[in-house]
Formats: structure tokens, sequence, C-alpha cells
């Protein structure tokens, strides 16, 4: 157990919808990143925030958001979900900005757009 | 459990032999680099790191080469066991960016 908890754990929803998916980090952990894993593309990064503030931006789409609140949790919205949006979603944490250090993973949500 | 990727590179090893996985990396001026090791429904798990200052770094039953001219990164595991079964990732870093670039994975099998 990484310690990252990521909620929910499943999601299923049609075209067109908007979903909120839930990160809380590691205690202690100012970093928060997000990443997507689809079969056909491996793990590709897509939002990195510490302590509340956006960091480091990466293959994002305009319909994909998050935000890093007082309390450190994070959420990552999707909005006019596409069937290609379907994949794993993972946060990561890790304590420091300004040192490269090791970003622990949570278990994933599972998102099917049907 | 979900699958990670159908068209992944696959090791075959036979239980208590060892394993090298090997990763070919992008970017000549990263200079830290991880090993993930991610089964099944679950979400990717550190496994060993090293820094572009090292060429070699050895954990318990792991360890992890670093080639730089090459641009080479490979990692050992002894004698393997059925839990090791997973998809490994090495992912790269440089200091002044907090994306991690991910490899696309081998897929480790171990037979009894």
């Amino acid at each position: 157990d990484s310690g990252v908890t990521q909620t929910p754990k499943h999601l299923i929803t049609a075209t067109g919808q908007r979903v909120t998916l839930r990160c809380s980090p590691r205690s202690g952990d100012l970093s928060v990143y997000w990443y997507q894993q689809s079969l056909d593309q491996g793990l590709q990064f897509l939002i990195h925030y510490y302590n509340g503030e956006e960091r480091a931006k990466g293959n994002i789409l305009e319909r994909f958001s998050a935000q890093q609140f007082p309390d450190l949790h994070s959420e990552l919205n999707l909005s006019s979900l596409e069937l290609g949006d379907s994949a794993l979603y993972f946060c990561a944490s890790s304590p420091d900005r300004v040192r490269a250090d090791t970003q622990y993973f949570g278990p994933g949500t599972r998102l099917t757009v049907l | 459990g979900e699958s990670v990727g159908l068209h992944l590179p696959t090791l075959s090893v036979q239980e208590g032999d060892n394993s090298i996985i090997n990763c070919a990396y992008s970017n000549s001026a990263s200079d830290y680099f991880i090993w993930y090791k991610q089964e099944s429904g679950k979400g990717p798990q550190f496994i060993i790191d090293i820094r572009s200052n090292m060429d070699k770094r050895q954990g318990q039953r792991v360890t992890v080469l670093l080639n730089k001219t090459v641009k080479h990164l490979s990692l050992q595991i002894a004698a393997t066991q059925p839990g090791d079964s997973a998809v490994y990732f090495c992912a790269e870093l440089m200091d002044s960016s907090y994306k991690l670039i991910f490899g696309s994975g081998t897929r480790l099998l171990v037979r009894p």
C-alpha cells in the first residue's frame, strides 16, 4: 500500500458526461501528479500540483482540468467525455518540489466511457 | 484485473532464474531513473532508482544498471519468483522537470 488513495475505483459513464476523480496524497506529501494509462499509449503525464499550485502540464486535454485543495487532496475533472477517454487514471504523490523524487502511485480509477 | 497494454514485449523466465529487463531512455539530459512494477489492477509500485552520477545500484534481489553512453537502463532480478510476474516500466526524469517519462513496459512471466 503506497499510502495514496483514489476514489472511485471504477467509473462507468456515457459520452458527453462530466466526471470527477479524487486523490488523497500520502501524509505529508505536497506534490500530486496525475497520469493517464490507456492500452495503446502507456502511462502519460497529465499535470502536477505542488501545495495547491499548478507546476507542470503534460499531455492534458483542454476538456480536462485539475485542482489541489488546501488539505492537499486533488481532483481531476474530465468533461465532454469521449470514448477515447476510457483509461486508467492514476495519481501519484511525492514530498518535495525542490528535488526530483520518487513518486508513489495510488491504485487508480478505471474510467469506462460508453 | 485490467491488462496493461496488449502488445507489450514479454520476458518469460523459469522460477529461480535471474531476469534482465532492458529499457532505452530517450533524453540524454535525464538525470534520475526509476523502475516501477505494475501488477494487474494496481498502480505502479516503486522498485529501485538511480541517479545519473551512478552506473549501478543494488537493492534487495534487484540491481539497476545505467549506461549513459548508449542511454540504456536495465533491471536485474535475482532468483525470480512467481510474485515477480508483472509489467515493469522504466521512467526518466530531469531535475528541472517533474514530468516522469515512462517507457512502454515489459511483461515478465515467471514459469513455475
